[in-house]
């Protein structure tokens, strides 16, 4: 069974700093990895994703993670953050075979002006 | 292209009492999934189709939800009766049923059961 750990439930960070979010996950076989965003009342719009190749994964607004196979990790990362990236990410696993998306449990990032 | 369409956006009902949530995914995605996602909680899968038959409903409390899709075009969630913990944001997403599997998520349907 596959299962993704986000280790950080808050970050406060202040604006035009970097920001890491972590994810770590555990699967038996070989994985796709996702980073979804989740603004306030809305669904989850898609950041990026890593299925294969190089292991650094650039997305949108700014965002990149990159796949570490030996440390089970996919961390997301911005250099500079904005007020608009207030929200709530989530880190999913999917094996290749049953192609089902395992979310980890949310890390909220607050920007402080 | 229109987004995953869902309805309501919100709702509030007592508990032991039904509701149900109407989704339709984007045009030509042969897969629909229904989410749960409990405040704090990242969405957990309840039901999973491919066209009108269903893939995975191993999570589905199949005592009180239920969930259709009978053209294999949109879907309708419901439960009944509501208990407390049904509480939650109802999240429907589709797919093309070709890789890289990106999953398409509608606004979701905010349950407050009281």
């Amino acid at each position: 069974a596959q299962s993704v750990t986000q280790l950080d439930s808050q970050v406060p960070v202040f604006e035009e700093a970097p920001v890491e979010l972590r994810c770590n996950y555990s699967s038996s076989v070989s994985v796709y990895l996702f980073w979804y965003v989740q603004y306030p009342n809305q669904g989850l719009q898609l950041l990026l994703k890593y299925l294969s190749g190089s292991t650094l994964v650039k997305g949108i607004n700014g965002f990149e993670a990159e796949f570490n196979k030996s440390q089970t990790s996919f961390h997301l990362r911005k250099p500079s953050v904005h007020i608009s990236d207030t929200a709530e990410y989530f880190c999913a696993v999917s094996d290749g075979g049953n192609e089902k998306l395992t979310f980890g449990t949310g890390t909220r990032l607050t920007i402080i002006p | 292209e229109a987004g995953v369409a869902q309805s309501p956006r919100y709702k509030i009902i007592e508990k032991r009492q039904s509701v149900a949530f109407w989704c339709n995914p984007i045009s030509g995605h042969a897969t629909l999934y229904w989410y749960q996602q409990i405040l704090g909680q990242g969405p957990k899968l309840l039901i999973q189709f491919q066209n009108n038959g269903v893939v995975d409903d191993s999570q589905l409390p199949k005592d009180r939800f239920s969930a259709e899709r009978l053209k294999g075009v949109d879907s309708t969630l419901k439960i009944q009766p509501a208990k407390l913990e049904d509480s939650a944001v109802y999240l429907c997403a589709s797919r093309v049923g070709l890789p890289p599997y990106e999953q398409y998520f509608g606004p979701g349907t905010r349950l407050t059961v009281t």
